[in-house]
């Protein structure tokens, strides 16, 4: 059974570039996370969704951050313009269950961004 | 708002010891879960224990064993018969429910020395 798929798994791109990170959660999995970790913060939660909706998003850092989940197969993570201070590794996690009763989540092996 | 600490920020033991991560957290919440995260070199996160605050029973997976103690809010890891391939940051993290929201503690390094 395949886990969380996320690609690409490295991105180097140049500040003020769109940059679009995308996630395959497990199937049967409704709820998905998208993480970010850097040295200073550690793992920060961006957003997640349950059933396909945004249930919280109060960690998205700014407008520049959007996030969609289209169907329960696919999500992206889309940073426009993006800044030096996003380089991090940005990790997509999916459960089964959500709106209180979310089992464990799986995570994905991660996208390391780097903004120069 | 809920808060969790890892004290030891690297540890370093013998292939083959018994180690000891520590964990704490604040919440007023009764209703709650707690993990313990690996990541290894290659950065994926792997689940290595879950326990739900509800159960006295500490949870236990082969080599890996916690020690919950939840009046003083206190959830330790030990890993018995250390292996390299336990060499990795393990984080502490906690669920309050019936948010899905997990947050994570700062992670401790652990070093498996041959």
């Amino acid at each position: 059974d395949a886990g969380v798929i996320q690609s690409p798994r490295h991105e180097v791109t140049e500040m003020g570039q769109e940059v679009t990170l995308r996630c395959k959660p497990i199937s049967g999995h409704n709820s998905l996370f998208w993480y970010r970790q850097t040295m200073m913060r550690g793992l920060e939660l961006l957003i997640y969704f349950n059933n396909n909706v945004p249930i919280d998003d109060s960690g998205m850092p700014e407008d520049r951050f959007s996030a969609k989940m289209p169907n329960a197969s696919f999500s992206t993570l889309k940073i426009q313009p993006s800044e030096p201070r996003d380089s991090a590794v940005y990790f997509c996690a999916s459960s089964f269950g959500g709106q209180g009763a979310s089992d464990t989540q799986y995570f994905g092996p991660g996208t390391r961004l780097t903004v120069l | 708002a809920q808060t969790v600490t890892q004290s030891q920020p690297e540890m370093s033991v013998q292939e083959a010891e018994t180690v000891t991560l520590s964990c704490t957290y604040d919440t007023s919440e009764s209703n709650y879960y707690l993990f313990w995260y690996k990541q290894p070199p290659s950065r994926q996160m792997i689940l290595v224990i879950r326990q739900e605050a509800y159960k006295q029973q500490n949870a236990t997976e082969n080599r890996f064993s916690v020690n919950f103690q939840k009046a003083a809010k206190s959830f330790s890891l030990k890993i018995s018969d250390s292996q390299l391939g336990d060499t990795a940051m393990y984080f502490c993290a906690f669920m309050k429910r019936p948010d899905d929201k997990i947050i994570f503690g700062k992670g401790t390094r652990l070093h498996i020395l041959p």
